[in-house]
């Protein structure tokens, strides 16, 4: 159980193209969702935290403006880069939790992005 | 201060061995603890999770708890070389926020 299914695996695009990722928590319902951005060698950042149904909370430094997420549902988070430059090329991350206490996030496999 | 530190490491290891990642944490509030393993290219798979003080086995992994010195480790028995990753340690705070470890990067060598 708790499987996350995050979609595109990869994406490559040209500079100024807008890009969605999907999230979406395949066997359980994902009141809390996670956007992680990680480059390589590094660690996981944390980009926002997006609770179903309200506005998503975003990290010191992440441009709310630039990185749009939805959580319109319980099994359905999406970010969307917009106007995507070669700076934003990295691996995207997302996780899911449930409502329940003491739940641990649930990853899905991440979106490769590459900007031309 | 981190709210969760680990040892960067790389920590090397050979095969068979029992390897020993640590974790510490600031907000004694703290309830629960999470391990994940991150391959390199790959997202953070958990391993274990344990919430009470004292040890939590399943099967070559151990999770060992002491909240009175606010730390978390994870052994790992009989290391094979397929364990070679980056070990995450997170906790979950008492004001429902999530808070991972830099991660320890493990060597099991043949």
């Amino acid at each position: 159980g708790a499987v996350v299914s995050q979609h595109p695996s990869w994406v490559i695009c040209k500079s100024g193209t807008s890009v969605k990722i999907e999230c979406r928590s395949l066997d359980f319902q994902a009141t809390t969702m996670f956007w992680y951005r990680q480059f390589p060698k590094q660690s996981l950042m944390l980009m926002a935290t997006s609770n179903e149904g309200s506005k998503a909370t975003y990290e010191q430094g992440v441009e709310k403006d630039k990185f749009l997420i939805n959580h319109a549902s319980l099994t359905l988070s999406t970010l969307t880069v917009t106007s995507a430059h070669p700076e934003d090329s990295s691996f995207y991350i997302c996780s899911a939790r449930e409502l329940i206490s003491n739940q641990p996030q649930h990853f899905g496999d991440g979106t490769r992005l590459s900007i031309l | 201060q981190k709210e969760v530190e680990q040892n960067s490491g790389p920590l090397s290891v050979p095969e068979g061995a029992i390897a020993s990642l640590n974790c510490t944490y600031s907000d004694r509030g703290s309830q629960s603890f999470f391990w994940y393993r991150q391959y390199s290219g790959k997202s953070p798979e958990l391993i274990m999770f344990i919430y009470s003080n004292g040890d939590k086995e399943d099967g070559r992994f151990t999770a060992q708890l002491n909240k009175a010195s606010q730390y978390v480790s994870l052994l790992i028995r009989d290391s094979q070389p397929s364990d070679s990753a980056t070990y995450l340690c997170a906790a979950f705070t008492k004001f429902n926020k999530f808070y991972f470890g830099s991660g320890t990067k493990l060597n099991v060598k043949p």
